[in-house]
């Protein structure tokens, strides 16, 4: 019930598309939901983040969608641009502030120019 | 965001030495910091919980005498990985949550330990 699955395991998109990356929960009771963003040899960066309350979170090209019902959520990226290429990892807590993640394992995202 | 550092960046060492790994939150206090190691193209996999004032909570599998794990301050968590192994090389992460409610975890910028 701690799992969070993540696909794909690694993506390429054309300069300009929209990249989607998928994730789903089991444990109903997760109430935070990162994404992160990590460069080779760097640590994760968070990027945005949603709660259940909320279907939907925009952050400039950034936007998560959330669903409730079906434990799902996803990370889009419009307009992707070669920048973007990293790894995507999302991730689920529950509880207060400093609880611990779970994270998916991964996406490799390629924007090519 | 918060800024969480990590020193060194970078370490390398011989086959039985110890290397001590710091994390440190620069502009807030973090009661926990957790911390993980990442092996190339996987997940992040925490290690443990590090708590101010009380001792670390390990996650299963991981030697509690191999990591050890000291959080003496509120801006500071140390990890010593004793007696290092070649299978020990890794990316070691730490991370600190921001009060207040909101969740968010900030990480340092890692560290990449390779044992000789």
């Amino acid at each position: 019930q701690q799992q969070v699955k993540q696909s794909p395991q690694s993506l390429i998109v054309q300069k300009g598309g929209i990249s989607i990356i998928n994730c789903a929960y089991e444990n109903t009771a997760f109430d935070y939901f990162p994404w992160y963003q990590q460069f080779p040899g760097k640590g994760p960066a968070l990027l945005i983040a949603i709660r259940p309350d909320v279907s939907e979170k925009k952050e400039g090209r950034f936007t998560i969608s959330f669903n409730k019902s079906a434990k799902q959520f996803s990370l889009h990226i419009m307009d992707s641009q070669p920048g973007d290429s990293a790894t995507y990892f999302c991730a689920a807590s529950m509880g207060t502030s400093g609880s611990r993640l779970t994270f998916g394992e991964g996406t490799q995202l390629t924007v090519n120019p | 965001g918060a800024v969480v550092s990590q020193h060194p960046s970078r370490v390398i060492c011989k086959s039985g030495t110890s290397v001590k790994i710091e994390c440190r939150s620069l502009d807030f206090q973090a009661t926990t910091m957790f911390w993980y190691r990442q092996f190339p193209k996987q997940s992040l996999m925490l290690m443990a919980t590090s708590n101010e004032g009380s001792k670390a909570t390990y996650e299963q599998g991981v030697e509690k005498d191999k990591f050890l794990i000291n959080h003496a301050s509120l801006t500071l968590s140390t990890l010593t990985v004793t007696s290092a192994h070649p299978e020990d090389s890794s990316f070691y992460i730490c991370s600190a949550p921001t009060s207040g409610g909101r969740n968010e975890q900030f990480f340092g910028p890692g560290t990449r330990l390779t044992v000789l």
